[in-house]
């Protein structure tokens, strides 16, 4: 079955700290993963996707097959980086997403 | 970027009625969208994929006759909540996915809050 786990309801670090945002995946072919934030009062917007391999605000992803994982991190973690963070999964032939639950991130000053 | 504008931002409607929500692709051709429901402090759960010009494909569990989905062109998909109750009373979020030239990103609207007096 096609799944994506984010164990996390709540992430609360300090500014400055790393942060890891943990994501897990089930799928039996190739998917492809990506990264949606949810700022407060704003829409769902892409953050990353692993076949970028690129760093946007400083988040990265890596995609391990082997613990079918794609979890985020960031080195040092800022205020504004505060927001409702989505895992999602693509595998069908239409592009459709499958979202984890989400975790919501709290950086404190 | 690009653009999905999502209209009405709410609504408030009596039971029995029905009610159309808007999805429009505005700088770009929008081959699939999708529909999407989202509960207070959960996911998004996808309700539907709608293709231009085909009917839309619904996820197990959604009522197709509940929830009408029109794809007539290829920047505009409506989803029409018909016969309104209490329990459809959601959060509704629209996305579109430019195929020509980001493949399988999907562009989100800002959403719709539906509530069923």
């Amino acid at each position: 079955a096609q799944r994506v786990t984010q164990p996390e309801k709540l992430l609360s670090v300090f500014k400055g700290a790393p942060v890891e945002l943990k994501c897990n995946y089930s799928y039996s072919g190739s998917p492809e993963l990506f990264w949606y934030v949810q700022y407060s009062r704003q829409r769902l917007q892409l953050l990353l996707r692993h076949i970028s391999r690129e760093s946007i605000k400083g988040f990265t992803a890596d995609l391990n097959k082997g613990e079918t994982s794609f979890h985020l991190k960031k080195p040092f973690a800022q205020e504004e980086d505060s927001a409702m963070y989505y895992c999602a999964l693509s595998g069908g032939s239409q592009g459709n997403l499958i979202f984890g639950k989400g975790t919501k991130l709290s950086v404190k000053p | 970027g690009a653009v999905v504008s999502q209209h009405p931002s709410r609504v408030i409607c009596k039971s029995g009625t029905s009610v159309k929500i808007e999805c429009r692709s505005l700088d770009f051709q929008a081959t699939t969208m999708f529909w999407y429901r989202q509960f207070p402090k959960q996911s998004l759960m996808l309700m539907a994929t709608s293709n231009e010009g085909s009917k839309a494909t619904y996820e197990q569990g959604v009522e197709k006759d509940k929830f009408l989905i029109n794809h007539a062109s290829l920047t505009l998909s409506t989803l029409t909540v018909t016969s309104a109750h209490p329990e459809d009373s959601s959060f509704y979020i629209c996305s579109a996915i430019d195929r020509g030239v980001t493949k399988n990103i999907q562009y989100f609207g800002a959403g719709t809050r539906l509530s069923v007096l």
